[in-house]
């Protein structure tokens, strides 16, 4: 099966200025995942969606970050506009709905410096 | 406040021997456990895991191991190869699924000739 596509790879912006990633997950995987990795440190959660319905966003920075899944499939993560701490990579994760103990399989991010 | 602690970011390990990654937790209302492994410039692939109602999972070379009265989780390999040799992640889970994962910061584990 075809893995979670996830672009672009690299984005280099200045502080500021305003950046967009795209997920497309896994066919059939109604749960989607946005994580923010640090350099060094763990993988961090920044929102859950259940086909097109947010599920947790409780560690998302609605001040600057959105995020939207409109038809339930393809994700797209927003940050405007973007800071200096924000330098990072994005992980866009899926999973199936159904099965409780489904493990989340990853994209292979996107990596963001904000100079 | 890091609920997911891994205290060793690396570890060396010669081929064919064992290795021992280790995973501490805070948070007593963890109840599912797993491992990642990630190589460079690619995502996190889920390895093994592990519920609150075993203290064993056996997976091939792979075998995690889990304390829950002292909060303590590892992944043994062995015998390791150098295709093993990557960035090792414990996660932890509060509702008993693999969805909102909290992680530790990873071992990376090197694999020599």
């Amino acid at each position: 099966e075809a893995g979670v596509a996830q672009s672009p790879r690299y984005k280099i912006i200045e502080k500021r200025q305003s950046v967009a990633f795209w997920c497309n997950p896994i066919s059939g995987h109604a749960t989607l995942y946005w994580y923010q990795q640090i350099l060094g440190q763990g993988p961090k959660l920044l929102i859950q969606f259940q086909n097109n319905g947010v599920v947790d966003d409780s560690q998302l920075p609605k001040d600057r970050f959105s995020a939207e899944r409109l038809k339930g499939v393809d994700s797209t993560l927003k940050i405007q506009p973007a800071k200096l701490e924000d330098s990072a990579v994005y992980l866009c994760a899926s999973s199936l709905a159904r099965a409780p103990n489904s493990p989340l399989h990853f994209g292979n991010g996107t990596r963001l410096t904000v100079t | 406040d890091q609920q997911v602690k891994q205290n060793s970011p690396s570890l060396s390990v010669q081929e064919g021997r064992i290795s021992i990654l280790n995973c501490d937790y805070t948070n007593s209302m963890f109840d599912y456990f797993l491992w990642y492994k990630k190589y460079p410039a690619e995502g996190p692939t889920f390895l093994i895991s592990i519920s609150s109602i075993k203290d064993k999972n056996e997976d091939g070379r792979f075998t995690v191991f889990l304390n829950k009265s002292a909060k303590h989780l590892s992944l043994h390999i062995v015998p390791s190869q150098p295709g093993d040799s990557a960035v090792y992640f414990c996660a932890a889970s509060a509702d008993g699924t693999a969805s909102k994962l909290t992680f530790g910061t990873g071992t990376r584990l090197q694999v020599t000739l």
